[in-house]
Order: C-alpha cells, then sequence, then structure tokens
C-alpha cells in the first residue's frame, strides 16, 4: 500500500526567506508524485509533478521539486517566498496501477512580513 | 471557462436525512472522484469514476454511494447521513486517470450532520 508523510503541519516563515516542505512516500512500485496548493477557501490546484525523466521539476511562481528515489522523498522548496504563497500545500503519489491519489496530510506555509 | 461546480457549497442537515451533493464538469473528462478532507488527515478518496457506468470505491466509502449516468455528471449521495460524515467535500475530474493528467478540483461542500 502506498503512503505519504509529510512531517510539518505547519511552517512559518517570513517573507524572502526560503523555504522546504519535505515529503515521503512510501510504494514498492515505480511512483508518479504531485504537489497541490489550497488557497484558502479554494479547490486544489496543481502545482507541479513527476512523472518520469529530470528529477528535478519546476512550477511557474518558483518552486521546485526533487524527486529523490533512494530516500523516497519529493521535497518541495523556494528560495524566496511571497506573502502570496501563504496556503495549504499537499503532497501526493499515485503509480500506473492504481486509479487514485493518495495525499498527505498536508503542510500549512504561513508567510509573515 | 473550464471548471467544475458543485452544490451546495454550504449544508447543514441532520442524522439519517438523504442528501445528494451534485458535481459537475465541463471538461469531457472521463474520470471523477470525490475526496473528503479532514484535518490533519489530509484527502482521502470516497469513490471514483473512469466512465460512465464505471465506479469503483476509494479508500473510504461506507456510508457514501455515487452514480455516472452522464460523462459531465457524477452526484454523491449520503443515504442515511451520521456526524462522523461531517467534512469538506471535494469533486475532481480529470482527461483520465490522475497518474496521467492534472485533476481539477470544484470548490468544495462544507458538510455538517447534526
Amino acid at each position: 500500500a502506498q503512503s505519504v508523510t509529510q512531517l510539518d503541519s505547519q511552517v512559518p516563515v517570513f517573507e524572502e526567506a526560503p523555504v522546504e516542505l519535505r515529503c515521503n512516500y512510501s510504494s514498492s512500485v515505480s511512483v508518479y508524485l504531485f504537489w497541490y496548493v489550497q488557497y484558502p477557501n479554494q479547490g486544489l490546484q496543481l502545482l507541479l509533478k513527476y512523472l518520469s525523466g529530470s528529477t528535478l521539476v519546476e512550477s511557474i511562481n518558483g518552486f521546485e521539486a526533487e524527486f529523490n528515489k533512494s530516500q523516497t522523498s519529493f521535497h518541495l522548496r523556494k528560495p524566496s517566498v511571497h506573502i502570496s504563497d501563504t496556503a495549504e500545500y499537499f503532497c501526493a503519489v499515485t503509480d500506473t496501477g492504481r486509479r487514485a491519489l493518495t495525499f498527505g496530510s498536508g503542510t500549512r506555509l504561513q508567510v509573515q512580513p | 471557462e473550464a471548471q467544475v461546480t458543485q452544490n451546495p457549497r454550504y449544508l447543514i442537515t441532520v442524522t439519517g436525512k438523504k442528501l445528494t451533493v451534485t458535481c459537475s464538469q465541463n471538461m469531457n473528462h472521463e474520470y471523477m472522484s470525490w475526496y473528503r478532507q479532514d484535518p490533519g488527515l489530509g484527502l482521502r478518496q470516497i469513490y471514483y469514476s473512469m466512465n460512465v457506468e464505471v465506479t469503483d470505491k476509494g479508500d473510504v466509502p461506507e456510508g457514501y454511494k455515487v452514480s455516472r449516468k452522464e460523462k459531465r455528471n457524477f452526484p454523491l449521495i449520503l443515504e442515511s447521513p451520521s456526524p462522523n460524515q461531517t467534512s469538506l467535500y471535494f469533486c475532481a475530474s480529470s482527461l483520465r486517470g490522475p497518474q496521467y493528467n492534472e485533476q481539477f478540483f470544484g470548490p468544495g461542500t462544507r458538510l455538517t450532520v447534526l
């Protein structure tokens, strides 16, 4: 069975500081990995995904995540956060044999001025 | 505008009173899914549908029913709601399965069962 662990439930950070949101997964097969973002009072939106190829993937708003197979991790990073990045971030995993995403419990990123 | 819509957005009901939460998408997506979101648990899948008349259980299907008679609609039915079904519910759709395509989420339905 697959599972996703997001170790930090909340991450407070000052504006323009770097941030890393951690995600570890467990799976016995090749995986596809995703980060979704949920802004207050909204549904989830895809931030970035790893399907294959380069292990470093980037989003259009400056986030990046690196797939590390040996450490079964897919941490999300941004070198300089903005107030507008305040949201909840969910890591998710699936594989070719499944028809569902397994989500982590979420990390609430709170960017302070 | 491409979107997933859910109705109602907010609902307060009482134990045992049957209710339906509607979900509709206008993107001709084959795959649709229902999730519930609870604090500290993230999103858990209730049911999903790969296409019309094809539905299957997710991780937490107990107490829920779904149907997929048309491609665009995927209603969630609670035949006899109980307080433990108080939650935030999201419908999502994608062109095919979630491993191939981005899932588009609706705005959510906040359900309270008294």
